[in-house]
């Protein structure tokens, strides 16, 4: 059974510091990773997708990676703004034959200026 | 593109009342997903649908919950009877294909408490 895990649940960092939010999986057989961002009260937001033949992908000041074979991922936020402050999500794409995507419990995520 | 309606935003009931959430997913999308968050469990994968037809509903907590999907541009989500620990954020979402490599885009939520 896929779990994954985020570390650490909370973060807190000064504006314009450059910052690695962990994501890790128990089974390495997925399909892709995707990294969401949650505001409060808000649904999620998708902010990328990693294939499982890929080893990044990146947008605009986000960069995520992914290492199958020790089960991890990371994103990696570049010059961090208040904007950025939101709780972020990456869930395991178990299959290519179904939609199910199995969530961490979320990286929460405070820039302050 | 609208994105994903959810109604509604917010339900408060009485334990034993019947529930029912709705959602209407992206034009076009033939994937839909219902999800359930809470502080202690995190997001849960309640059930979804694939071309209206229900996939996988291993996630539905018990036979209080059901879910249906009449056509591609409506799904609603049923709790009956209803009980305090259902109070969640219920998400629905939708993708433009079954499988990997295309996005979840997800709904506002709709937030429920049941006392």
């Amino acid at each position: 059974k896929q779990e994954v895990t985020q570390i650490p649940a909370a973060l807190s960092v000064p504006e314009g510091e450059n910052l690695v939010l962990n994501c890790s999986f128990t089974d390495s057989a997925i399909y892709n990773l995707q990294w969401f961002r949650q505001d409060p009260g808000k649904g999620l937001t998708s902010l990328l997708l990693i294939q499982s033949s890929q080893r990044e992908q990146t947008s605009g000041r986000l960069n995520a990676s992914l290492d199958k074979s020790s089960g991890r991922s990371t994103l990696y936020i570049a010059a961090s703004q208040p904007g950025d402050s939101a709780t972020y999500l990456c869930a395991a794409h178990g299959s290519s034959n179904t939609g199910k995507l199995i969530f961490g419990q979320g990286t929460t995520l405070q820039v302050k200026p | 593109d609208a994105g994903v309606i959810q109604s509604p935003r917010h339900e408060v009931t009485e334990m034993g009342q019947e529930v029912t959430l709705r959602c209407k997913p992206i034009s076009g999308h033939n994937s839909l997903f219902w999800y359930r968050q809470t502080m202690m469990r995190g997001l849960e994968l309640l059930i979804y649908f694939n071309n209206n037809v229900p996939i996988d509903d291993s996630g539905m907590p018990e036979d209080r919950f059901s879910a249906k999907m009449p056509n591609a541009s409506f799904s609603t989500l049923k709790i009956q009877p209803s009980e305090p620990r259902d109070s969640a954020v219920y998400f629905c979402a939708s993708s433009s294909r079954q499988g990997a490599n295309s996005p979840l885009h997800f709904g506002n939520g709709t937030r429920l408490t049941v006392t």
